[in-house]
């Protein structure tokens, strides 16, 4: 198993940009969730998935959209970037299960602005 | 929503002592209480972590203990060595809810030899 794979590792935008995040996962978790990490602080939740077809918003929402259409996959959207979404990003993934209650974390994806 | 606090931001400690990080959460309906490692550049990694049915859970030098009456929960570290210097993050969140994490602001462990 991959795990959970998110690309690019880097990137690099110019305000008001738009791009793509991709997350994916291959252990058939049915929640998968989104945070970004700014330097010295903890993670913040962006948006999370129950199951394929179902999001909803975290704590800081503003300037992101996500779907779920299948299983494995998570995208995060920014709309139009700006500096303050400088950021790591780092998809998680869980099991609804009442077995395991630990997520798995992908390697991040380190994203600048200018 | 979930706020979680976390102290101190950050704690130096001699090789060989130990080091206790304490967290505070809002929402007593969280079940679910992880503490991660982070070193620099990587993803959190979940060092140990308790449920809302146990008091206390140990892993070798790591132990976690929680109240869940006054809400708060505790990583303790014995015989701390250089190699568990990283940031460490308590977190708490509810199975049901998608069991999303609601993390605290971190504390820089620094373990000098």
């Amino acid at each position: 198993n991959a795990g959970v794979t998110q690309t690019p590792k880097f990137q690099v935008l110019k305000t008001g940009q738009s791009m793509t995040l991709q997350c994916a996962q291959d252990m058939n978790h049915e929640y998968m969730s989104w945070y970004r990490q700014d330097p010295g602080m903890g993670l913040r939740l962006i948006h999370y998935s129950v199951g394929a077809g179902i999001t909803d918003q975290g704590e800081v929402p503003n300037g992101y959209n996500v779907s779920r259409s299948t299983t494995e996959d998570f995208p995060l959207r920014l709309l139009s970037a700006a500096p303050s979404q400088t950021s790591v990003y780092f998809c998680a993934s869980t099991t609804s299960g009442t077995g395991t209650y630990e997520q798995y974390f992908g390697p991040g994806t380190r994203l600048t602005v200018t | 929503g979930e706020n979680v606090e976390q102290h101190p931001s950050t704690l130096s400690v001699q090789e060989g002592d130990s080091a206790v990080i304490k967290c505070t959460y809002s929402d007593s309906a969280s079940n679910y209480f992880p503490w991660y490692k982070q070193e620099l550049g990587k993803r959190p990694q979940l060092i140990i972590d308790i449920r809302s049915n146990v008091g206390e859970k140990k892993d070798q030098r790591i132990a976690v203990t929680l109240n869940k009456t006054a809400k708060h929960f505790s990583l303790h570290i014995t015989e701390t060595q250089p190699e568990d210097s990283a940031v460490y993050f308590c977190a708490a969140s509810m199975k049901a809810a998608g069991n999303k994490l609601t993390f605290g602001g971190g504390t820089r462990v620094l373990v000098k030899p």
